[in-house]
């Protein structure tokens, strides 16, 4: 059970540069969230999925893009990376967004990004 | 606008005592609201959920309330073992435009000495 992974583990960046973070779900879930984690700033969820071929804005998307051509696979996209998007990045999925239930969200085991 | 204040940053407590974490959010009601705990360098894990209709929620040592009139969940966790150390977060539902705005609080770091 691989459950969210991401690929890479840990990258890093000249101001300037792009890159793609891969989230691969192997758990058939419809939703699918990238987060970015830095000290004293919480979990921030830069964009969301709720299926394939959909996507929308979180709290902080400015710079980020993603695509989710494939519903296990959610993309993100970092076209020209500045040193303010050194984080740490964690993708999630979950079942639905229902409060009828299946909204337990199950993270990877995050990206390490380091932009110099 | 809609917040969620976890409110405190960090929390100590001694071995074997109930440890209360807060969550309160502002202008908005959440239809339930999640704790997951996270752990250095790992993800967080989904710990309980609890709707809008449950006033209490078990698991084992692990207890939530969620208070609609105060805009307010407890999680308690009792008789707290050093390993529960952990930061722990939680994300009441953001209803309003797509379901799938899963938003969390800043977290609550929780140091349990022996």
């Amino acid at each position: 059970n691989a459950g969210v992974t991401q690929t890479p583990k840990f990258r890093v960046l000249k101001t300037g540069q792009s890159m793609t973070l891969l989230c691969a779900q192997d758990m058939n879930h419809e939703y699918m969230y990238w987060y970015r984690q830095d000290p004293g700033m919480g979990l921030r969820l830069i964009h969301y999925s709720v299926g394939e071929g959909t996507t929308a804005k979180g709290e902080v998307p400015d710079g980020y893009n993603v695509s989710r051509l494939k519903k296990q696979n959610f993309l993100l996209g970092l076209e020209s990376a500045a040193p303010s998007q050194t984080s740490v990045y964690f993708c999630a999925s979950s079942r639905s967004g229902s409060p009828l239930g299946g909204t337990e969200a199950f993270f990877g085991q995050g990206t390490r990004l380091t932009v110099v | 606008s809609q917040k969620i204040e976890q409110n405190s940053e960090a929390l100590n407590i001694q071995e074997g005592k109930t440890a209360t974490l807060t969550c309160n959010y502002t202008n908005y009601s959440p239809a339930y609201l999640q704790w997951y705990r996270q752990d250095p360098g790992r993800g967080p894990v989904f710990l309980l959920l609890i709707r809008e209709n449950e006033k209490e929620k078990r698991k084992e040592r692990l207890k939530v309330t969620f208070d609609t009139t105060l805009k307010q969940s407890l999680f308690h966790i009792t008789a707290s073992q050093p390993a529960d150390s952990a930061t722990y977060l939680c994300a009441p539902h953001r209803n309003g435009g797509s379901q799938g705005n899963l938003i969390f609080g800043k977290g609550t770091k929780l140091s349990v000495k022996p």
